[in-house]
C-alpha cells in the first residue's frame, strides 16, 4: 500500500460543476500538507498548503482530516483552466530528516 | 514565474553515460530538492541539499548524487545511466527555517528532460 494515495480519475466534470478530491496517507506522524497542481508536461505549482482549521483561497476549499487520515480538495463552480492533474502532498520527519511523499495525482478534465 | 530555473532543457543520452542537471534556487531560498518524475507518475524524491548538506534522501542508488553551492544553486549527477532513469528531472527550491520544522512549500523549476536510448 502506498504511503499517501489518490483515486487517480479522470474525473469529468461539465464547466460550473462543483468537484471533490480526496487524499489518504497512512503515517500517523505526517505533519505538513499540501496540493500542487500539474499540468501536462509542466512542472507541479503549488496550488495551496492545507491548514488544521482548514483553508479557502476563491473557489478551492481545503480541509484535513487527522482522525480518518486524509485531506481534500474542493473545486467550485469549475473553469476549463481547472483541467489538470492535482497532486497530494505529505511531508513528515523521517529521522534527522524531511520526507515528502507524493500521491500519483488525480487527473480532472472540466467539459464545455 | 517561480524563479527557479533548469538546465538543460532537454538532453538524450545513451546507456553507461553519465549526467549532470544544474538548478538555479529561488532568491532567498536555501534549500534544494531533487525529484525524478517518469511519465505519468508522481514525483519521486530523489534528495535534498540545506546548506550544501545533503540534508535527506530517497529510494535512489548511489550513482545518482548531488552537490549544493554556496550561492543555493545546486546539480543532480547521475553516473552508469540506465533506460529507466529516462524521466523528467524537476528542483524545487523552499526555504528551511531550521530546526525539525515541517517543510515549507516547495516551488519547482520547469524540469530537464532525460531520454536514456
Amino acid at each position: 500500500r502506498k504511503e499517501v494515495e489518490q483515486d487517480p480519475g479522470p474525473f469529468n466534470v461539465p464547466e460550473g460543476a462543483t468537484v471533490a478530491f480526496n487524499c489518504t496517507y497512512s503515517n500517523s506522524a505526517s505533519q505538513s500538507f499540501f496540493w500542487y497542481r500539474q499540468d501536462c508536461r509542466k512542472e507541479p505549482k503549488l496550488l495551496m498548503s492545507v491548514y488544521s482549521s482548514g483553508n479557502e483561497d476563491g473557489r478551492f476549499t481545503a480541509q484535513l482530516n487527522r482522525a480518518s487520515q486524509y485531506i481534500s480538495l474542493l473545486i467550485r463552480d469549475s473553469k476549463l483552466s481547472d483541467s489538470a492533474t492535482y497532486l497530494c502532498v505529505v511531508s513528515r520527519n523521517a529521522g534527522n530528516n524531511r520526507k515528502l511523499i507524493w500521491g500519483l495525482g488525480t487527473s480532472l478534465a472540466v467539459n464545455p | 514565474e517561480t524563479g527557479v530555473t533548469q538546465s538543460p532543457t532537454h538532453l538524450i543520452k545513451t546507456r553507461g553515460q553519465q549526467v549532470t542537471l544544474r538548478c538555479s534556487s529561488q532568491s532567498g531560498h536555501n534549500t534544494v530538492s531533487w525529484y525524478q518524475q517518469a511519465l505519468g507518475q508522481g514525483p519521486q524524491f530523489i534528495f535534498q541539499y540545506y546548506r550544501e548538506e545533503e540534508n535527506g534522501r530517497g529510494n535512489f542508488p548511489p550513482r545518482f548524487s548531488g552537490l549544493q553551492f554556496p550561492n543555493y544553486s545546486s546539480e543532480l549527477n547521475v553516473n552508469a545511466l540506465e533506460l529507466d532513469d529516462s524521466a523528467l528531472y524537476l528542483c524545487a527550491s523552499s526555504l528551511r527555517a531550521g530546526g525539525l520544522s515541517p517543510y515549507n512549500e516547495q516551488f519547482f523549476g520547469p524540469g530537464t528532460r532525460l531520454t536514456v536510448l
